[in-house]
């Protein structure tokens, strides 16, 4: 079976911190890794997409790294700020199937 | 580029009435999906159409819900009758091929309460 795990389940820094999230799957045989960010009350949003011929992504402070052979992931942000709180979730991706995380859920504190 | 719009975005209803949800994908996107998130969890999927023909709905409770696509564009998803239990926000998401290289992109989901 399929599944993917988020550890920390919430996760409370200073700003400027720099923070890691991870994300474990269970099926290596996972072909592409998205990385969401869920504000409250809202839908998710697309913050990076690691395909499988890729080890990382990077989009401003965001890096997310993907290592099939350990089935791990993680996502590193770096100089957190205030507006970085929200859920971060990731999913592993098995040809048309998403299989998501719970999510960490991040708080920055100014 | 419009994203993908879902009505309505709350709804309370009494358990055993019915509700239907609304999606519109982002334009040109074949892949639609709808995903059950109860608070805490991650989403589940309920149904996955391609086009207007449906590729897996074997997590969709189909005594109670039922999900169309007509015209591979909008889709509507029906719970009748309602649970406590459904009570959750269900999201709509599309792609435009699935997950060989696509991302998927989420609507703001509607929220479900079954009192």
């Amino acid at each position: 079976k399929q599944e993917v795990t988020q550890i920390p389940a919430a996760l409370s820094v200073p700003e400027g911190e720099n923070l890691v999230l991870n994300c474990s799957f269970t099926d290596s045989a996972i072909y592409n890794l998205q990385w969401f960010r869920q504000d409250p009350g809202k839908g998710l949003t697309s913050l990076l997409l690691i395909q499988s011929s890729q080890r990382e992504q990077t989009s401003g402070r965001l890096n997310a790294s993907l290592d099939k052979s350990s089935g791990r992931s993680t996502l590193y942000i770096a100089a957190s700020q205030p507006g970085d709180s929200a859920t971060y979730l990731c999913a592993g991706i098995y040809g048309q199937n998403f299989v998501f995380g719970p999510g960490t859920r991040l708080s920055v504190l100014p | 580029e419009a994203g993908v719009a879902q009505s309505p975005r709350y709804k309370i209803i009494e358990k055993r009435q019915s509700v239907a949800f609304w999606c519109n994908p982002i334009s040109g996107h074949a892949t639609l999906y709808w995903y059950q998130q109860i608070l805490g969890q991650g989403p589940k999927l309920l149904i996955q159409f391609q086009n207007n023909g449906v590729v897996d709905d074997s997590q969709l409770p189909k005594d109670r819900f039922s999900a169309e696509r007509l015209k591979g564009v909008d889709s509507t998803l029906k719970i009748q009758p309602a649970k406590l239990e459904d009570s959750a926000v269900y999201l709509c998401a599309s792609t435009p091929l699935g997950g060989w290289t696509g991302e998927l992109f989420f609507g703001e989901g509607s929220r479900l309460t079954v009192l």
